[in-house]
């Protein structure tokens, strides 16, 4: 199976600066990639999808890039609203994995 | 309004089978191009994904749990059952089902809210 690997473990950033999370992947998968940005009591939600398309209703500070093994999630300016956990997750084949994840925390 | 809710119990023992069941709404189970699946999360851990089945009635298992798991739809009901024999401590955790399309939307696109499930004697 692919292996997702996410860093850092956790983000400290302060409000209005940039936040930028990575994720790798042990083989290739094109760009058949998601980032979901996960809240305590609340369902998960996807903000980027094909590694760099933002989903309905996802605010353009939230930017994803990159392709193969190596992607990127980016936000560009942090609101309060975005001290989240975000995961990684590939739609290659099956099964699918997640990373481990990222923490973005207030700094 | 497009949604998914999952339900079963809060609590079971150790050996126990868990059942869960996900009751969906908005949309159909009966092509092969949607599927529903379950996702579950330890807390404090992260996300692990365990059994998908599509409207046509194609199953695929987490390798790692696969002797442990059967997925089941009933369509006409709208809602989709999993099943977790031999369940452990280990095993504690927020269980979410999701939706996935065969085409176009393959990422998991809706996500129930959860339920937690601790496995305790």
């Amino acid at each position: 199976e692919i292996v997702m690997t996410q860093s850092p473990a956790t983000l400290s950033v302060s409000p209005g600066e940039r936040a930028t999370l990575s994720c790798r992947a042990s083989q290739s998968i094109r760009s058949n990639l998601v980032w979901y940005q996960l809240k305590p009591g609340q369902a998960p939600r996807p903000l980027i999808y094909d590694a760099s398309t933002r989903a309905t209703g996802i605010p353009a500070r939230f930017s994803g890039s990159g392709s193969e093994t190596e992607f990127t999630l980016t936000i560009s300016s942090l609101q309060s609203e975005d001290y989240a956990v975000y995961y990684c997750q590939h739609y290659n084949e099956w099964p699918r994995t997640f990373g481990q994840g990222t923490k973005v925390e207030i700094k | 309004q497009i949604t998914l809710k999952e339900s079963g119990p809060t609590l079971v023992k150790p050996t126990q089978t868990l059942t869960l069941t996900c009751t969906f709404s908005g949309f159909s189970l009966t092509t092969s191009t949607v599927g529903v699946g379950w996702i579950r999360q330890p807390p404090g851990k992260a996300l692990e994904w365990l059994a998908f089945i599509y409207g046509n009635d194609d199953k695929i298992y987490s390798p790692s749990l696969k002797s442990r798991l059967t997925i089941t739809k009933d369509s006409s009901k709208n809602l989709v059952v999993l099943t977790m024999t031999n369940m452990d401590p280990v095993d504690t955790a927020t269980y979410s089902c999701v939706r996935s399309y065969y085409y176009d939307i393959r990422y998991f696109d809706l996500w129930g809210q959860g339920t937690l499930v601790t496995v305790s004697s």
